[in-house]
């Protein structure tokens, strides 16, 4: 069972450079996220979408941007990359995104911006 | 604002029993989650809460308080393999998960 998939595994980026991390999910779940996850700081999350067509900005979306054209994929782009944004990257879906609604995790994309 | 606060680390010994604490203050709540990280892998849930009391799942307990802004996950018969991090993480009023730190908890035989 795939569940949810991300592309690529690790990346070594350039600044100022661009850049989008792949999700992709066979749930048929309706709610997808992005997160980064820090030493000592846990996951914050950066965009999300409650079904396809739309989007959200969550507790740190500055820097990055998100598009939902289908159910399966959530791609999550940087536009002009800065050491700040190194981190590791998980995305995320659920059923509905409602009050108990469990969310999944993908595998994470670990990135560095040098 | 949301502030979720658990303890950053722990250790126990094979097959003894540890209780990782969470206090959270948040905007509004539902529900309280709890997901094992291993190294290098991705968050996999353990356990929801949404009313006061405990919720037992085999090896693994999930206590919640919400008048006191206090949860608990209580690991029994500790094994090699559930050393892990554990993350707390509360659903707010608007829906979204916010995450403590987590706890990084090391067993040792």
């Amino acid at each position: 069972t795939a569940g949810i998939t991300q592309a690529p595994t690790s990346q070594i980026l350039a600044a100022g450079r661009s850049m989008t991390l792949r999700c992709t999910q066979d749930m048929r779940h309706n709610a997808m996220y992005w997160y980064r996850q820090d030493l000592g700081l846990g996951l914050r999350l950066i965009h999300y979408s409650n079904t396809a067509g739309t989007t959200g900005k969550g507790e740190v979306p500055d820097g990055y941007s998100v598009s939902r054209a289908n159910t399966d994929d959530f791609p999550l782009t940087l536009a002009s990359a800065v050491p700040s944004q190194t981190s590791v990257y998980f995305c995320a879906s659920s059923e509905s995104g409602g009050a108990s609604d469990t969310q999944y995790f993908g595998p994470g994309t670990r990135l560095t911006v040098l | 604002g949301q502030n979720i606060d658990q303890p950053t680390e722990m250790t126990a010994t094979e097959g003894a029993i540890v209780q990782i604490n969470c206090t959270y203050q948040t905007s509004g709540f539902n529900g309280l989650f709890w997901y094992q990280q291993h190294a290098g892998e991705a968050p996999t849930f353990l356990s929801y809460n949404v009313l006061d009391g405990l919720e037992e799942k085999g090896r693994f307990s999930s206590f919640l308080s919400r008048s006191k802004g206090y949860s608990y996950l209580l690991l029994k018969e500790l094994q090699m393999k559930d050393s892990a991090s554990y993350l707390c993480a509360v659903r707010n009023g608007d829906y979204k998960l916010s995450f403590g730190a987590g706890t990084t908890v090391t067993v040792r035989a």
